[in-house]
């Protein structure tokens, strides 16, 4: 177990809806990244937020967005989603935004 | 942002064999260098990590190497196992660690 927790562990939906993806960083770990990794492909680097504010943005597309709360969890909202949008969708923390990254199960998400 | 490529994208080996996977990058100041392993359905894992201060870091059966003038470092398992099969990434972070980009991944197979 990581210390990191996804919600949900599945989501079915179809095209043209909105998910939200939660994540819940490890205690007291200030970074949160994103990442995709559809089938048979290596991850996606998303987005990464520290403390609440955002550091770098990767691969994102502009239907996806995110954002960081006081508490530190972090929500991946999703929209307008696409068949090609159907991965598995991991979020990963660290306490300083350096050094390991523990991730957590992640989330699948199936666009159909 | 950091353009991480890593070679092979599949590997297949006899048990008790070695197995290298090898990474370059392109930030030169990049410092900090981790491979992750991803067994299948799971979350990736730190395996071994090293900083661009030393060379070579060891444990166990399991080795990285790195050179800095030639921007590339590399995986070694030594007497692989059936256990050792998983996908391998590599990773160079920036210096700040805000932009965490992984290599697109070795798919490692250890043949009993």
């Amino acid at each position: 177990d990581s210390g990191v927790t996804q919600t949900p562990k599945h989501l079915i939906t179809a095209t043209g809806q909105r998910v939200t993806l939660r994540c819940s960083p490890r205690s007291g770990d200030l970074s949160v990244y994103w990442y995709q990794q559809s089938l048979d492909q290596g991850l996606q680097f998303l987005i990464h937020y520290y403390n609440g504010e955002e550091r770098a943005k990767g691969n994102i597309l502009e239907r996806f967005s995110a954002q960081q709360f006081p508490d530190l969890h972090s929500e991946l909202n999703l929209s307008s989603l696409e068949l090609g949008d159907s991965a598995l969708y991991f979020c990963a923390s660290s306490p300083f935004g350096y050094g390991e990254l523990f991730f957590g199960e992640g989330s699948r998400l199936t666009v159909l | 942002g950091e353009n991480v490529e890593q070679h092979p994208s599949t590997l297949s080996v006899q048990e008790g064999d070695s197995a290298v996977i090898k990474c370059t990058y392109s930030d030169s100041a990049s410092n900090y260098f981790p491979w992750y392993k991803q067994e299948l359905g799971k979350r990736p894992q730190l395996i071994i990590d090293i900083r661009s201060n030393v060379g070579e870091k060891k444990d166990q059966r399991i080795a990285v190497t790195l050179n800095k003038t030639a921007k590339h470092f590399s995986l070694h398992i030594t007497e692989t196992q059936p256990e050792d099969s998983a996908v391998y990434f590599c990773a160079a972070p920036s210096n700040t660690g805000n932009q965490f980009y992984f290599g697109t991944g070795t798919s490692l197979t250890v043949i009993p």
